[in-house]
């Protein structure tokens, strides 16, 4: 059974900094990984699809790298924003329809 | 605008009671999904529905139905055999089936409390 874990589960930095997030999965047979942004009582916004067959993506400030042989996503946040502060969430796509997501990371960026 | 509608945003549910959030999407896919979401944890996929007239149990299905009469909506009923419906519930859609690698959208949720 596939699980998908994110690690911290929150994080603080100041603003300005860059960061990564970390996203860890136990089964490689994937067809993709996407990265999602959920605001406090939100919907999900989709960040960066990485397919199975690519190493990294990249939008604006954000850069999504995949190593999928170790089971491992990075989300790479540059010079961070107040505006970023949200909960990261990762997911991987098995099977014909089936997204399994992580918890998730909450990130505060502090002005 | 194209995009995922769903309403009501905030439902109240008495014991014992059936109650249904709607899901309407204007970007013509053909797959939509419900999830789950409890406080501090990720979505788990209730329901999935790849075409009109079709669709199938998620990981935690029981207590929950659903109907896909129109490509465009995907009412779930939240039934009262669902002992802990207090949660925050989500709609998605992606193009369809064969299309594995596409981006899923998602409506802003529906917050259903039992009172």
């Amino acid at each position: 059974k596939q699980e998908v874990t994110q690690i911290p589960a929150a994080l603080s930095v100041p603003e300005g900094e860059n960061l990564v997030l970390n996203c860890s999965f136990t089964d490689s047979a994937i067809y993709n990984l996407q990265w999602f942004r959920q605001d406090p009582g939100k919907g999900l916004t989709s960040l960066l699809l990485i397919q199975s067959s690519q190493r990294e993506q990249t939008s604006g400030r954000l850069n999504a790298s995949l190593d999928k042989s170790s089971g491992r996503s990075t989300l790479y946040i540059a010079a961070s924003q107040p505006g970023d502060s949200a909960t990261y969430l990762c997911a991987v796509r098995q099977g014909a329809q089936k997204l399994v997501f992580g918890q998730g990371t909450r990130l505060t960026i502090n002005p | 605008d194209g995009g995922i509608t769903q309403s009501p945003k905030y439902l109240f549910r008495k014991e014992g009671q059936n109650v249904t959030l709607s899901c309407e999407q204007n970007l013509n896919h053909d797959a939509m999904y419900w999830y789950r979401q409890d406080p501090g944890q990720g979505l788990r996929l209730i329901y999935y529905s790849q075409i009109v007239n079709d669709f199938q149990k998620g990981d935690i299905a029981e207590g929950y139905s659903v109907s896909r009469e129109k490509k465009e909506s995907f009412p779930l009923t939240v039934t009262s055999a669902q002992k802990n419906p207090t949660a925050f519930y989500l709609c998605a859609s992606s193009i369809g089936q064969g299309n594995s690698g596409n981006t899923i959208y998602f409506g802003e949720g529906s917050w259903l409390t039992v009172v």
